[in-house]
């Protein structure tokens, strides 16, 4: 089956810029999204991309897309302790030509330090 | 405001019992999924449905059912056949069709007693 890799835990410190990775296996998908998660809440969408796109920057977010290598990247510039949350990358997976289903991957605990 | 709303935010099952937990949307979209978090792993699919009266399994369906009569509500019951309910469950809604965005709600955490 597909599946979505991403490293559990990245802390930084306040201002820095945090990368969070993410590797993916199906080369037919054709959006990749960056869900945010705080502690006890639902997903909220963050950005995604498509997948004939190598870069997308929305404020300080930006998302980098490597389809040669199935490599997913979300870079958060000057992280603020709000950012401090757990991280979901997630592809498409079509099927049935008109089902849409969500591949997740296990998420990055994004912990920022004062 | 539209959105997604799951209620209750927690849930307590004794053994043997069937709970449903519910959800809404006002969004009007035509496609709704349910999901289970546990915790360290990511999101796994139980059900969806694309449009009203009619819902396909997902990755782990068994000891769920759900319903869909109507277009901005889709239910999930988790029966006495689940051994393992414990868990926070996640809904959510999008545009029905393909490579559609999907927006969540703020979760159900249901316990077992």
């Amino acid at each position: 089956g597909e599946d979505v890799e991403q490293s559990l835990f990245l802390s930084v410190r306040e201002g820095d810029s945090s990368v969070i990775n993410c590797t993916y296996t199906d080369s037919s998908s054709t959006y990749l999204y960056w869900y945010k998660q705080e502690p006890g809440a639902g997903l909220q969408l963050l950005t995604y991309i498509f997948s004939n796109m190598d870069m997308k920057q929305d404020q300080r977010l930006t998302v980098l897309l490597n389809k040669k290598d199935k490599h997913l990247s979300l870079r958060i510039a000057d992280t603020q302790t709000g950012d401090s949350a757990i991280y979901f990358c997630a592809e498409n997976e079509e099927y049935g030509g008109a089902t849409n289903k969500l591949i997740f991957g296990t998420g990055t605990l994004l912990a920022v330090q004062p | 405001d539209g959105g997604i709303t799951q209620s209750p935010k927690y849930l307590f099952r004794k053994e043997g019992q069937n709970v449903t937990l519910s959800c809404e949307q006002n969004l009007n979209h035509d496609a709704m999924y349910w999901y289970r978090q546990d915790p360290g792993q990511g999101l796994r699919l139980i059900y969806y449905s694309q449009i009203v009266n009619d819902f396909q399994k997902g990755d782990i369906a068994e000891g769920y059912s759900v319903s869909r009569e109507k277009k901005e509500s889709f239910p999930l019951t988790v029966t006495s056949a689940q051994k393992n309910p414990t868990a926070f469950y996640l809904c959510a809604s999008s545009i029905a069709g393909t490579s559609r965005t999907q927006y969540f709600g703020p979760g159900t955490r249901l316990l077992v007693l």
